[in-house]
């Protein structure tokens, strides 16, 4: 069965510091991974990957994709308190029917 | 305006009733969702539709039917509520099937006592 892990499953910071957040998959095909933000309502779309080692940069925030190592890191430089969040990792496993599969998400906790 | 908004934010109703919630989207998408988001954060996927047409039912049990009149809007009843059905529902839409990106509506807490 197709998977999506994340970790940690909960990770709390002071602003200023850099955060790894980590996503591994296992599917049987793969055409993309997300990454996800969701605070207190909708998620909101960060990034899509789709080749590996290319890195993907908006702001303060990263994230890249390894194909060997079927996984997928986001970073988040300089956090402030806004970046609390829970974020969700997604992969689409090329069904053709529109559908992720997601991970259980990192709740990030950003103390001032 | 919301790009996709659903309704009711909230729902608390008894076992054994019956429920909807409904979903618009105004950005010209072909594809739309329901997700159900347990208390463990995990998103998964009950159906998708893609110009009115259902795609997937993930094994959802019947007591859930979803509807989509037209390509914008794509509802969902839910029969005999049972505890278990407490979670926050997301809708959300795509351009096509293959694209991956999904904009999500604010979703519906669904409470069942």
């Amino acid at each position: 069965e197709d998977k999506v892990v994340q970790s940690p499953l909960s990770l709390v910071v002071h602003e200023g510091d850099t955060v790894t957040l980590n996503c591994s998959y296992e599917v049987t095909n793969f055409r993309s991974l997300l990454w996800y933000k969701q605070e207190k309502k909708a998620p909101t779309f960060l990034f899509m990957l789709t080749s590996s080692g290319i890195e993907k940069k908006s702001g303060r925030l990263s994230s890249i994709l390894d194909k060997k190592e079927l996984s997928s890191i986001l970073n988040i430089t300089a956090t402030q308190t806004g970046d609390s969040a829970i974020y969700l990792c997604a992969v689409d496993n090329l069904s053709n029917t529109g559908k992720l599969i997601f991970g259980q998400g990192t709740t990030l906790q950003v103390k001032p | 305006d919301t790009a996709v908004s659903q309704t009711p934010k909230y729902l608390v109703t008894q076992m054994g009733n019956d429920k909807s919630i409904k979903c618009e989207q105004n950005l010209g998408h072909d594809t739309m969702y329901w997700y159900k988001q347990d208390s463990k954060k995990f998103l998964k996927i009950m159906f998708s539709y893609n110009n009115k047409e259902l795609i997937i039912n993930e094994t959802v049990p019947n007591r859930f039917s979803p509807k989509s009149p037209d390509k914008a809007h794509l509802n969902l009843h839910i029969n005999s509520l049972e505890l278990g059905d407490s979670a926050v529902y997301f809708c959300a839409s795509s351009r096509g099937m293959n694209t991956g990106e999904l904009f999500f509506g604010e979703g519906s807490r669904l409470t069942v006592l």
